[in-house]
C-alpha cells in the first residue's frame, strides 16, 4: 500500500525555522519525482517545491513566494522527502503535503502537517 | 506562469445528477493535467492523472477529457460523498500551478 506521512510542522515565530519531513513507502521512492503543496486556512492549493530523482540530477524548483528561504531535499535510503524553512512569514501558515504531482499513476498525498506562524 | 481557470466556481447538484467541470490552461499543457477531490478537513485525492486516466481505486462515474488548454470533469450520477470541492492541476511547465477550485455542493 502506498503511503506517505508528513511530520515536522508546529508553532514556530516569524523569522524562525522548521524543518519538514514526508516518509514514503508501498513505491519505489527513489524513481519519483516528489512535491510540497500547501494550503493556507480557507484558501486553495498552493504548489510549493519540486525535487527530481537521481536521472535529473535531483534538479529543484521552487515558488517564488518560497525561493532563497526554503530548501527541498530527499534521502533515496532512507524513502524520505525534507522541506527546510526558514526565515517564516506569517503567511506561510498552511498545511502542507507532499506528494507526486506528475504523470505517474502514483498520485496518492499524505494527510498533511500544519505549520502556524504566529508571534 | 501558465493560469487555471475553473468554471463554474460552485454548483449545487442533487444525487443522481451528471455534474460537468471545466478546466482552462493559459497556453498549451498537452495531458499534463490532474483533477483532485477535497473534503473539508481532508487531504486531497487525485481523482485523474494525464488529463484522462482514472486513478486506482476511484470509482467509474468520474472521467476526465481534454488536451492541451481545455479539460473537463465529469461525474456520472452523482452520489452523497462526492460533494466536495475539486481542483485541476497543470504539471506541464513550473510553477506547477491550481486551480481556484469547485465547490459542489447540495441543491
Amino acid at each position: 500500500e502506498v503511503q506517505l506521512v508528513e511530520s515536522g510542522g508546529g508553532l514556530v515565530q516569524p523569522g524562525g525555522s522548521l524543518r519538514l519531513s514526508c516518509a514514503a513507502s508501498g513505491f519505489t521512492f527513489s524513481d519519483h519525482y516528489m512535491d510540497w503543496v500547501r494550503q493556507a486556512p480557507g484558501k486553495g492549493l498552493e504548489w510549493v517545491a519540486h525535487i527530481g530523482n537521481k536521472g535529473v540530477g535531483y534538479i529543484r524548483h521552487y515558488a517564488a513566494s518560497v525561493e532563497g528561504r526554503f530548501t527541498i531535499s530527499r534521502d533515496d535510503s532512507q524513502n524520505s522527502l525534507y522541506l527546510l524553512m526558514n526565515s517564516l512569514k506569517i503567511e506561510d501558515t498552511a498545511v502542507y503535503y507532499c506528494g507526486d504531482l506528475g504523470r505517474s499513476p502514483i498520485g496518492n498525498w499524505g494527510q498533511g502537517t500544519l505549520v502556524s506562524v504566529s508571534s | 506562469d501558465i493560469q487555471m481557470t475553473q468554471s463554474p466556481s460552485s454548483l449545487s447538484a442533487s444525487v443522481g445528477d451528471r455534474v460537468t467541470i471545466t478546466c482552462r490552461a493559459s497556453q498549451g499543457i498537452r495531458d499534463d493535467l490532474g483533477w483532485y477531490q477535497q473534503m473539508p478537513g481532508k487531504a486531497p485525492e487525485r481523482l485523474i492523472y494525464v488529463a484522462s486516466s482514472l486513478q486506482s481505486g476511484v470509482p467509474s462515474r468520474f472521467s476526465g477529457s481534454g488536451y492541451g488548454t481545455e479539460f473537463t470533469l465529469t461525474i456520472d450520477s452523482l452520489q452523497p460523498e462526492d460533494f466536495a470541492t475539486y481542483y485541476c492541476l497543470q504539471h506541464n511547465s513550473i510553477p506547477f500551478t491550481f486551480g481556484p477550485g469547485t465547490k459542489v455542493d447540495m441543491k
